[in-house]
């Protein structure tokens, strides 16, 4: 089936920097991609998706893009605050099912 | 639009025992899915349910079980439980699954906590 590989974490960051948590792929056909949050005591909450190749999620300043010849859909934000800080998951559908990565849990201080 | 509900936020259990999580979909949405989140195991998905019928399967034991009523509203039952179950058990909503790029929208989740 298709997987998902995510950076590990935890990333630590100061207010206003720039985040990049890295998502590569496996698949077989062309997948959806997806990005989802999970803030603490709380469920997925989905951020961003991207459903072809060069295809640009966005979202409350998140950006991924949805590139096929590197199997990637890296996360971005330029300037970061606080109230980012959480479990980001990069997923992908997989047949019938998502298939997610490990997460990657982001702090962002003041 | 209202979200995805699930009930009871918060269950504790012994082990032996089983239990009944319930979820309400968004509005519209025939499909419904059940994740089980772990610290060791990550997000694994359970069963999917459409039009009352279960549609796909997970890599789990008959133990978990689950249903659909004709509302969309759905059930997950673990039957005999076991100190592994205490999880996270996430219910999501789509509109038709997976396929053609749906999202899908998850609930809060029910804490399962099984000593």
């Amino acid at each position: 089936g298709n997987s998902v590989t995510q950076m590990e974490g935890p990333v630590t960051l100061s207010e206003e920097a720039f985040l990049t948590i890295n998502c590569t792929y496996t698949a077989t056909g062309y997948p959806s991609l997806f990005w989802y949050v999970q803030y603490p005591g709380e469920g997925l909450q989905l951020l961003l998706k991207a459903t072809k190749a060069d295809d640009k999620g966005s979202n409350k300043g998140f950006e991924a893009t949805y590139r096929k010849e590197t199997t990637s859909f890296h996360l971005e934000k330029g300037s970061v605050q606080v109230s980012d800080s959480a479990v980001y998951f990069c997923a992908l559908t997989d047949d019938y099912k998502l298939s997610f990565g490990a997460g990657t849990t982001v702090t962002v201080r003041a | 639009k209202a979200g995805v509900t699930q009930t009871p936020r918060y269950l504790i259990k012994t082990r032996g025992q089983q239990v009944t999580l319930s979820c309400s979909p968004i509005s519209g949405h025939r499909s419904v899915s059940w994740y089980q989140q772990t610290p060791g195991q990550g997000l694994q998905f359970l069963f999917e349910y459409f039009s009352e019928t279960q549609r796909n399967k997970g890599n789990f034991p008959g133990r978990f079980s689950g249903r659909q009523f004709s509302n969309s509203r759905s059930e997950m039952n673990v039957s005999t439980l076991e100190l592994g179950d205490s999880a996270l058990y996430l219910c999501a909503s789509s509109f038709a699954g997976t396929s053609g790029g749906y999202e899908q929208y998850f609930g809060p989740g029910t804490r399962l906590t099984v000593t």
